[in-house]
């Protein structure tokens, strides 16, 4: 079945790294992303990897891909308060027309 | 250039009612996917329709609906409301069933 699951909150100090985890069932999945959504708003696409990347690099953010145990990272470098909001690993089914399956979202929380 | 665009931003109505949600997608973009996210989750797939054609359907009853114009915008109609239909409905639109789906701001359903 399709489930994507990520652990609901994360509490960081301001300047630390975040490490935000998520798991994924699709093993064929061909695409996984990362959204942000901030309080009232719609998603903000952040980044995706390709399943045949390891990593990937975009300024502060970094996804790491380990596609054998199906789990996915966002790591956030010098997470800022204005970090602080719902972040959705999503993965893509490309067997519905490319629909995407997201997980429930992990509140992150960035104190000064 | 404009982002995906949804109106209305807020809506109320009441059980047994219908209402219809409209969407532009970004300016060349020719698919378009409607989610629904229910306050504490992640948004759960609806419909995807490219090139005026439904491509993708998710697991909703038939009482939801939607289509695509010529000129690429969607509306999404849902019949006989439920109070569970209370929602924030997404709009997402990608140039095709491509790896990148950008989101509208959301339209916010009440239903009383």
């Amino acid at each position: 079945g399709e489930d994507v699951e990520q652990s609901l909150f994360l509490s960081v100090r301001e300047g630390d790294s975040s490490v935000i985890n998520c798991t994924y069932t699709d093993s064929s999945s061909t695409y996984l992303y990362w959204y942000k959504q901030e309080p009232g708003a719609g998603l903000q696409l952040l980044t995706y990897i390709f399943s045949n990347m390891d990593m990937k690099q975009d300024q502060r953010l970094t996804v790491l891909l380990n596609k054998k145990d199906k789990h996915l990272s966002l790591r956030i470098a010098d997470t800022q308060t204005g970090d602080s909001a719902i972040y959705f690993c999503a993965e893509r089914d490309d067997n519905q027309g490319g629909k995407l399956i997201f997980g429930q979202g992990t509140e992150l929380s960035v104190k000064p | 250039d404009a982002g995906v665009t949804q109106s209305p931003t807020h809506l109320i109505k009441t059980r047994g009612q219908q209402v219809t949600l409209r969407c532009s997608p970004i300016s060349g973009h020719k698919s378009v996917s409607w989610y629904q996210q229910v306050l504490g989750q992640g948004p759960q797939f609806i419909f995807q329709y490219y090139e005026k054609e439904e491509r993708g359907r998710g697991n909703f009853p038939d009482r939801f609906s939607a289509r695509q114009f010529p000129n690429y915008s969607s509306e999404l109609n849902v019949n006989a409301l439920l109070l569970g239909d209370s929602a924030l409905y997404l709009c997402a639109s990608s140039l095709d069933r491509g790896n990148e789906q950008f989101f509208g701001p959301g339209t916010r359903l009440t239903v009383l």
